[in-house]
């Protein structure tokens, strides 16, 4: 398996525009998470599903963020509008299981977004 | 609620000597404790876990032990070399409120090994 996938890997955008971030989880993963990474808050927890489902997104800082899981195979995290304090790396992750009973967690490589 | 505090934030020593990095979680709850070590510019991953029902766990150079009591977990690594500089994150899982658990990051430790 090729592992999580992300795209794009880098991504510049101006402050109220659309950022859409992608993911294709590893194949029959029944978890996926998205994760923000900054140098202030290290590693948050915005959201995850469970069999395409969101399950707890207490973590979304905020109605500029949604997230979709369409299907077992991809997932969007999308903000709208877009503005400068949104600038982080976003980590999309999956897991057989939730994580916390020992089964890994495997992260993509990241999508780097800067809010210019 | 959910908290994972990580010491030191950074943390540089000598290669051939020994590094020690802390955390302390809020949950008494907690019962599962991953270590994900993240290399610069690549993705976080997995080195070593422990559960609450093991006090401590070796893999080579690497070692976590585990405090219920103190609600606290370290990781060790002996022999340090280059290739262990990176940014070394704990988790500990917390009981969600939504009928299954979920894991909290501490803000990473940057380890820098000294030639």
């Amino acid at each position: 398996d090729a592992g999580v996938i992300q795209s794009p890997r880098h991504e510049v955008t101006e402050m109220g525009q659309e950022v859409t971030l992608r993911c294709k989880p590893i194949s029959g993963h029944d978890y996926l998470f998205w994760y923000r990474q900054t140098m202030m808050r290290g590693l948050e927890l915005l959201i995850y599903f469970n069999n395409n489902v969101p399950i707890d997104d207490s973590g979304m800082p905020e109605d500029r963020f949604s997230a979709k899981m369409p299907n077992a195979s991809f997932s969007t995290l999308k903000i709208q509008p877009s503005e400068p304090r949104d600038s982080a790396v976003y980590f999309c992750a999956s897991s057989f299981g939730t994580g916390s009973s020992g089964n890994t967690i495997y992260f993509g490589e990241g999508s780097w977004l800067t809010v210019v | 609620g959910e908290n994972v505090e990580q010491h030191p934030s950074t943390l540089s020593v000598q290669e051939g000597d020994s590094a020690v990095i802390k955390c302390t979680y809020s949950d008494s709850a907690s019962n599962y404790f991953p270590w994900y070590k993240q290399e610069l510019g690549k993705r976080p991953q997995l080195i070593i876990d422990i559960r609450s029902n093991v006090g401590e766990k070796k893999d080579q150079r690497i070692a976590v032990t585990l405090n219920k009591t103190a609600k606290h977990f370290s990781l060790h690594i002996t022999e340090t070399q280059p290739e262990d500089s990176a940014v070394y994150f704990c988790a500990a899982s917390f009981p969600s409120n939504f009928g299954n658990e979920k894991l909290t990051f501490g803000t990473g430790t940057r380890l820098t090994i000294i030639p």
